[in-house]
């Protein structure tokens, strides 16, 4: 109950093309799913963040789909660039849990042709 | 502003020995967490730490330990090192712990030969 699903693995797109990045969980007391992007040598950084009240939110290229009844989220990436080659994870959480423990995904490495 | 700050970005060790890693949150956070990453897989859950106090604690041996100095400063431990326990050690400030707006460090990456 407390992993989340993450794919696919890998990812090749060309330069332009929409990348597509799917979670999955279970436990229904996750209210915050961020998503992070990691580059070699480097820790994750915050992308974007969705809470399950709303089905869609976007900033910038980056979008994030959400749909509570399959329990399932997904990233987009329009118009994507060889600089947005890296590894995404999926997480989530509890937001009012005073742990503020994340919950990742195994990680999806996306590599973008010029 | 300097962000999360994590040392030594490297260290090798061997088989059995001890090692403790160091980490400085952003100014003005109270909250540090620390993560395992292995290879090709996501960040794990090791510890947080909320002033001074211990409030979670991931599915990790006794081997691993943590402690937050009145700075607010981390110290992770690690003891009797396994060659299981080669990953990328991450430490993540916030202001109280929440998971909003997590800030990473770089990393520390440990190799237990």
């Amino acid at each position: 109950q407390q992993q989340v699903k993450q794919s696919p693995q890998s990812l090749i797109v060309q330069k332009g093309g929409i990348p597509i990045i799917n979670c999955a969980y279970e436990n229904t007391a996750f209210d915050y799913f961020p998503w992070y992007q990691q580059f070699p040598g480097k820790g994750p950084a915050l992308l974007i963040a969705i809470r399950p009240d709303v089905s869609e939110k976007k900033e910038g290229r980056f979008t994030i789909s959400f749909n509570k009844s399959a329990k399932q989220f997904s990233l987009h990436i329009m118009d994507s660039q060889p600089g947005d080659s890296a590894t995404y994870f999926c997480a989530a959480s509890i937001g009012s849990s005073n742990t503020g423990k994340l919950i990742f995904g195994q990680g999806t490495t996306l590599q973008v042709k010029p | 502003d300097a962000g999360v700050t994590q040392s030594p970005t490297h260290l090798i060790k061997t088989r059995g020995q001890q090692v403790t890693l160091r980490c400085s949150p952003i100014s003005g956070h109270k909250s540090v967490s620390w993560y395992q990453q292995v290879l090709g897989q996501g960040p794990q859950f090791i510890f947080q730490y909320y002033e001074k106090e211990e409030r979670g604690r991931g599915n990790f041996p006794d081997r691993f330990s943590a402690r937050q100095f009145p700075n607010y400063s981390s110290e992770l431990n690690v003891n009797a090192l396994l060659l299981g326990d080669s990953a990328l050690y991450l430490c993540a400030s916030s202001f109280q712990g929440e998971p909003y707006g997590y800030t990473f460090g770089s990393g520390t990456r440990l190799t237990v030969v």
